[in-house]
């Protein structure tokens, strides 16, 4: 079964510090693996996401993640936090679903906090 | 959120009401999801339909909870009888066709069950 964990539950950070946020994954073959943000009152957005190839990816507002296949991580970074990008982010792991799609398992989020 | 349209974004009810939540992607999307998001219990898969079939269904808590799709354009959750526990957003998303690996989520409607 694919199972992600995000082990911090909340950060803050300083604006314009660096950030990292952790996501570790499990699942049985190749991953897909996704990073969403969710403002408060809103839906989840897709930030980037990992198939294959280059094990760095860029995504949307700077942010950007390597997938590190022997530790099982897809970490999000950004080198310079910005007031707006408080909000709370999710770390995915995608399985192929019988007759296409994607099944997303969700990790239980990160909420960040920037302080001015 | 432009892709997935839901309505009510807000429903306040009794226990023991029905209660419709409804969903309308744009079109070209192949696989649509239901989720439910509590503090509890994080993001849930509830049910997947795939070209308007539901293929699984598994995260469904109970009998209470049923879902359609009777055309490509509009998909409905229903829960029936409502209970203070469903309290939770939830929300419709949508993969496409040619995308089908991303998915892409509708703002979320608040359910509180009084």
């Amino acid at each position: 079964a694919q199972s992600v964990t995000q082990p911090d539950i909340h950060i803050t950070v300083s604006e314009g510090a660096s950030l990292e946020l952790r996501c570790n994954y499990s699942y049985g073959a190749t991953p897909y693996l996704f990073w969403y943000v969710q403002s408060p009152g809103q839906g989840l957005q897709l930030l980037l996401k990992y198939f294959s190839g280059d094990t760095l990816v860029q995504g949307i507002k700077g942010f950007e993640a390597e997938f590190k296949r022997s530790q099982s991580s897809f970490n999000l970074r950004k080198p310079s936090v910005h007031w707006s990008d408080a909000a709370e982010y999710f770390c995915a792991v995608g399985g192929l679903l019988t007759g296409g799609g994607n099944k997303l398992t969700f990790g239980t989020g990160t909420q960040l906090k920037v302080e001015l | 959120d432009a892709g997935v349209i839901q309505s009510p974004r807000h429903e306040v009810t009794e226990m023991g009401q029905e209660v419709t939540l409804r969903c309308k992607p744009i079109s070209g999307h192949n696989s649509l999801f239901w989720y439910r998001q509590t503090m509890m219990r994080g993001l849930e898969l509830l049910i997947y339909f795939n070209n308007n079939v539901p293929i699984d269904d598994s995260g469904m808590p109970e009998d209470r909870f049923s879902a359609k799709m009777p055309n490509a354009s509009f998909s409905t959750l229903k829960i029936q009888p409502s209970e203070p526990r469903d309290s939770a957003v939830y929300f419709c998303a949508i993969s496409l066709a040619d995308r089908y690996n991303e998915q892409f989520f509708g703002p979320g409607t608040r359910l509180t069950v009084l």
